[in-house]
């Protein structure tokens, strides 16, 4: 099975801040690899697919970059709407498509 | 408007049934793959099941396997997950989602573009 880790699991920044979140997998998937983010009592979002094509709608603040197992969502500044939790995903191969726990991030 | 509305969660005995169900509307329902996906109270994201679109091909994560079943009826645009033998770990929010795929050359890339509410599945005696 695929596994998904994310780091770190939580993060404080202030708005502005231009903040980074790791998603590591426990092998190569290429480039099958999303982004989700979820608000409090809310469905989860689709924000990047494919490790870099950002979803429509979605502000051009938010990009997503590498492959193989590495991976990174980046918010380039912060905006009040952005404090969530954080999800990648691999589509790899075949379902299930795991998920990596989380990066909650708040305000700081 | 694209949209996906789950139904039928409620409060279950352990070791009892439920049938969740995920109605969509705004899109050809039958050209797509759909998902089911669960969080449990104050955890992550967890994969539960999948069907592709005309219902031919199952997936199911090994937690739920053997006794959970995804079923569609392309004629309503409806979208079930059968639960049963449930433990309190099947405690969670049941999201219904959409399947989207685009071609990268050598094989397609899967995403989640639609989401719907969720439907909440309580198990406890």
């Amino acid at each position: 099975d695929i596994q998904m880790t994310q780091s770190p699991s939580s993060l404080s920044a202030s708005v502005g801040d231009r903040v980074t979140i790791t998603c590591r997998a426990n092998q190569s998937i290429s480039s099958y690899l999303n982004w989700y983010q979820q608000k409090p009592g809310k469905a989860p979002q689709l924000l990047i697919y494919a490790a870099s094509s950002l979803q429509g709608g979605v502000p051009s603040r938010f990009s997503g970059s590498g492959s193989g197992t590495d991976f990174i969502l980046t918010i380039s500044s912060l905006q009040p709407e952005d404090f969530a939790t954080y999800y990648c995903q691999q589509s790899y191969t075949t379902p299930p498509y795991s998920f990596g726990q989380g990066t909650k991030l708040e305000i700081k | 408007e694209v949209q996906v509305v789950e139904s039928g969660g409620g409060l279950v005995q352990p070791g009892g049934s439920l049938r969740l169900s995920c109605a969509a509307s705004g899109f050809t329902f039958s050209d797509y793959t759909l998902h089911w996906v669960r969080q449990a109270p104050g955890k992550g994201l967890e994969y539960v099941s999948a069907i592709s679109s005309n219902g031919g091909t199952t997936y199911y994560a090994d937690s739920v396997k053997g006794r959970f079943t995804i079923s569609r009826d392309n004629s309503k645009n409806t979208l079930y997950l059968q639960m049963g033998s449930l433990r309190v770990e099947d405690m969670a929010v049941y999201y219904c989602a959409r399947g989207c795929r685009i071609d990268r050359g050598s094989r397609w890339s899967h995403y989640m573009d639609v989401w719907g509410k969720g439907t909440t599945v309580t198990v406890s005696s």
